[in-house]
């Protein structure tokens, strides 16, 4: 139990393009799913969270209009990386919230590696 | 903002041997987690522990929940080469509730 799935796994684009990435819970319910963004050789950075059916929110320094981020039902959020560039070059994780308690366990899905050329 | 400081950053050992990492923090958490994450994959979930002085094992990994609610620490007994990863500590509660604090990572090298 607990599966959640990202698609892509990875993408390369050009840069000026818009990306989506999509983040599942597989068999469970989650009213709160995570994007967070990881450099090479470096831990997870939280970008956002992702509340079903409100606005998203961000975390300081991470630009709202660029990585854009609908929770539109309890098992599926998406993310868009909008007018994409080479900085944004990264592997994004997403997380999912197994209950409605904020301490219940985040399990992670299996990473985009997006490359903006 | 909630920091935590995950030691040793890298450790190169011998098929066989004991593994021990853990974390601190200079703030309380409610939960504590442990993840490995393989190259290119999202982390996995090893153990979770929500409450203070919680001991848990998983098959040949045991950690515990620390006293204080600062600090965390995994063992991983007979390390096998699949064991090779990074391993986060993650923690939850505290001023960043609802949301995880990760460790620094620290790199596992299993020499067969």
């Amino acid at each position: 139990g607990a599966v959640v799935s990202q698609h892509p796994s990875w993408v390369i684009c050009k840069s000026g393009t818009s990306v989506k990435i999509e983040c599942r819970s597989l068999d469970f319910q989650a009213t709160t799913m995570f994007w967070y963004r990881q450099f090479p050789k470096q831990s997870l950075m939280l970008m956002a969270t992702s509340n079903e059916g409100s606005k998203a929110t961000y975390e300081q320094g991470v630009e709202k209009d660029k990585f854009l981020i609908n929770h539109a039902s309890l098992t599926l959020s998406t993310l868009t990386v909008t007018s994409a560039h080479p900085e944004d070059s990264s592997f994004y994780i997403c997380s999912a919230r197994i209950g409605p308690d904020l301490t219940d366990t985040q399990y992670f899905g299996p990473g985009t590696r997006l490359t903006v050329l | 903002g909630q920091q935590l400081n995950q030691s040793p950053q890298s450790m190169f050992i011998q098929e066989g041997e004991d593994v021990s990492m853990n974390c601190t923090s200079s703030s309380i958490f409610n939960t504590w987690l442990w993840y490995k994450q393989d190259p290119g994959e999202g982390p996995v979930l090893l153990i979770a522990l929500y409450k203070a002085g919680e001991l848990t094992s998983n098959g040949r990994l045991t950690a515990q929940f620390g006293i204080t609610r600062k600090d965390s620490f995994l063992n991983i007994s007979a390390s096998i080469p699949s064991d090779v990863g990074i391993y986060f500590c993650a923690g939850s509660g505290g001023t960043s509730y609802g949301k995880l604090t990760f460790g620094q990572g620290t790199i596992l090298t299993v020499h067969p």
